[in-house]
């Protein structure tokens, strides 16, 4: 079945070091893919989407990019902020099946000043 | 209210128990889904509400679990002679249509069963 994987946290970074979570996924067709993310405290929110292959999502400095060849959706931000602390995400719906979603196991962010 | 609540935020009961958790939606939100996260696990797909009726319980996981929704509004998940491996973060989404994409999580209800 429809599957997501990703990088295992936490991840411990530096204020405005480069951050990239790994993200990838099996499923049948062409899902979309997302990623989502909880502050301490908080829901989770929807940070970035993308529908089809080679789309780039963006939001609050964070991209991630629709890769068909690779079945990969991995997070970027060029300079991560101590408020950037949270738990991500990375989830995809099944065109087949709009819904669920299907989310990883999520990854742990700790950035210190 | 502004978001999706649920309650209790935390609750502890004992193994054999019953348990009720509760999702208020965002007023107006047609759409609601359950989803558990267990510890190391990602988020677990539960059960999906159109309105009153359920198109979707297929991530039950057991007839112990059950989920019903009144007036198109709240809806209680009930876990009936709870197990310790029912511990988890129990989260509720809503959202205008059946686009779980644009909906909204509330904080999420820690059970933790001894």
């Amino acid at each position: 079945g429809d599957s997501v994987t990703q990088m295992e946290g936490p991840v411990t970074l530096s204020e405005e070091a480069f951050l990239t979570i790994n993200c990838t996924y099996t499923a049948t067709g062409y899902p979309s893919l997302f990623w989502y993310v909880q502050y301490p405290g908080e829901g989770l929110q929807l940070l970035l989407k993308a529908t089809k292959a080679d789309d780039k999502g963006s939001n609050k400095g964070f991209e991630a990019t629709y890769r068909k060849e690779t079945t990969s959706f991995h997070l970027e931000k060029g300079s991560v902020q101590v408020s950037d602390s949270a738990v991500y995400f990375c989830a995809l719906s099944s065109p087949y099946n709009t819904d669920k979603l299907i989310f990883g196991t999520g990854t742990r962010l700790q950035v210190f000043p | 209210g502004a978001g999706v609540s649920q309650s209790p935020s935390n609750k502890v009961t004992e193994k054999g128990k019953d348990v009720e958790l509760r999702c208020d939606p965002i007023s107006g939100h047609t759409a609601l889904y359950w989803y558990r996260q267990s510890l190391g696990q990602g988020l677990e797909f539960l059960i999906y509400f159109q309105g009153n009726s359920a198109p979707d319980k297929s991530g039950l996981p057991s007839d112990r679990f059950s989920a019903e929704r009144t007036g198109g509004s709240v809806s209680t998940l009930t876990i009936q002679r709870t197990q310790q491996e029912d511990s988890a973060v129990y989260l509720c989404a809503s959202s205008l249509a059946q686009a779980v994409t644009e909906a909204f999580f509330g904080q999420g209800t820690r059970l933790t069963v001894v």
